[in-house]
């Protein structure tokens, strides 16, 4: 069974605080992928992590991608209430025809002014 | 070009109705998908196509459900017969050649079945 877990399923933290979400699995992925979604919109991409190891920042997120791909984290520097959202990870299989992807359930953060 | 386009947003229908949901990828994008995203989770795979081509369907998708990408350009999800389980957000996605490079997602469907 290929199964990626998040932890937490849910924070609620206060704004400027820092916080850090995890993705995990049994599976190797090829690269793995961040997204966040709002209420009733679809997800939308932040970044995507290659290589094992591989860290990289998006203003004030730090994603890194675990050494062995099997998993990553997501860390928040002093969070702002437009941080708030569903944050995805979703991993790439490889497959013969292409890379298909599976999401885990998501982390739902939740930043209070 | 502004995206992945989904068509309606939100859908009502009774149940053993038959509906369709409308896709219009990225132009560029050869590249299709198909998930489900019920309430509390991730999106769940429900099938792939690579330009006209449907390359992988779930097996957890039904036969009442049917996808079609005619010409390899917008995309159809018809559901037969909907059942109160259908009750979802049906979310399409289109990328080029390369996982790497991300999916984008259009803002999805709701399907309320009553």
């Amino acid at each position: 069974t290929q199964l990626l877990e998040q932890s937490p399923q849910f924070l609620s933290i206060q704004e400027g605080e820092n916080l850090t979400v995890y993705c995990n699995s049994s599976s190797v992925f090829s690269s793995l992928q961040w997204y966040r979604q709002e209420p009733g919109e679809g997800p939308v991409l932040l970044v995507t992590v290659v290589t094992g190891g591989e860290v990289k920042k998006l203003k004030r997120l730090t994603f890194q991608f675990g050494d062995a791909r099997k998993d990553s984290s997501l860390h928040i520097t002093a969070a702002q209430p437009g941080d708030t959202g569903l944050y995805l990870c979703a991993g790439a299989l490889m497959k013969t025809s292409y890379d298909k992807v599976i999401f885990g359930p998501g982390t739902s953060l939740s930043v209070i002014p | 070009d502004t995206g992945v386009s989904q068509d309606p947003r939100h859908k009502i229908t009774k149940r053993g109705q038959n509906v369709t949901f409308r896709c219009d990828p990225i132009s560029e994008h050869n590249r299709l998908y198909w998930y489900r995203q019920t309430l509390g989770q991730g999106p769940e795979f429900l099938t792939y196509f690579q330009n006209e081509a449907q390359l992988e369907k779930s097996r957890l998708l039904s036969d009442r459900f049917s996808a079609e990408r005619p010409k390899g350009s917008f995309s159809t999800l018809e559901i037969q017969r909907t059942e109160q389980g259908d009750s979802a957000m049906y979310l399409c996605a289109s990328s080029v050649q390369g996982v790497h490079y991300g999916y984008t997602f259009g803002s999805g469907t709701r399907l309320t079945v009553v």
